[in-house]
């Protein structure tokens, strides 16, 4: 099991650029999410899903798009990207529908000039 | 809405001493707790998780947590703590009615050799 696998590692954007942030898990879960991490905020969710087909809005969702077409994929799309949005973003994925025991990808550090 | 208090960002301790990081939820409805680990430069842990029965949780590295449901809080304890354990510690709660954990900002682990 590979668990939840996250690229790119590093990524520099330029203000109004587009990307995507790739996740994937091979465990079968049907709960994924994405978070941002910033200095002294603990972890902030943007979106997360309880299926495929099935996306909702977590507390950040602003500047952020998600789809879930496989139970194995959730990618995050930065829309046009602006300097706020550099952080550390994490992937996490759960065998339980209500997000307890959450298992998390190696992050995706993103720096926005 | 639920929220979680981390009291302390850091706390230093001399390695091989006792450790408590604290953690306050509040919240008037069942809740389950968890603690993660967030080593330097990686993702998230789960570290323990208290869901209901015996109110004295551990991991298999020697840490431990107790519910308390009168005083809303869910402190992390290691009677001795060695190198290794330098890390970000995180509280997090999850109630019935929602699909997200709601996370505390974090207390960095310390340890002075």
């Amino acid at each position: 099991n590979a668990g939840v696998t996250q690229t790119p590692k590093f990524q520099v954007l330029k203000t109004g650029q587009s990307m995507t942030l790739q996740c994937a898990q091979d465990m079968n879960h049907e709960y994924m999410s994405w978070y941002r991490q910033d200095p002294g905020m603990g972890l902030r969710l943007i979106h997360y899903s309880v299926g495929a087909g099935i996306t909702d809005q977590g507390e950040v969702p602003n500047g952020y798009n998600v789809s879930r077409s496989t139970t194995e994929d959730f990618p995050l799309r930065l829309l046009s990207a602006a300097p706020s949005q550099t952080s550390v973003y994490f992937c996490a994925s759960s065998p339980n529908l209500q997000g307890h025991e959450q298992y998390f990808g190696p992050g995706t550090r993103l720096t926005v000039t | 809405a639920q929220s979680v208090t981390q009291l302390d960002s850091q706390v230093p301790v001399f390695e091989e001493a006792p450790v408590e990081l604290r953690c306050n939820y509040s919240s008037s409805v069942s809740v389950y707790l968890f603690w993660y680990v967030q080593y330097p430069n990686q993702g998230l842990q789960l570290l323990l998780k208290y869901l209901s029965g015996s109110t004295l949780v551990e991991s298999i590295n020697g840490f431990e947590a107790e519910f308390n449901k009168s005083q809303t809080s869910f402190h992390l304890r290691k009677p001795s703590v060695h190198i290794s354990d330098t890390a970000e510690y995180f509280c997090a709660v999850s109630g019935d009615s929602n699909y997200q954990l709601i996370w505390g900002a974090g207390t960095k682990l310390i340890i002075k050799p």
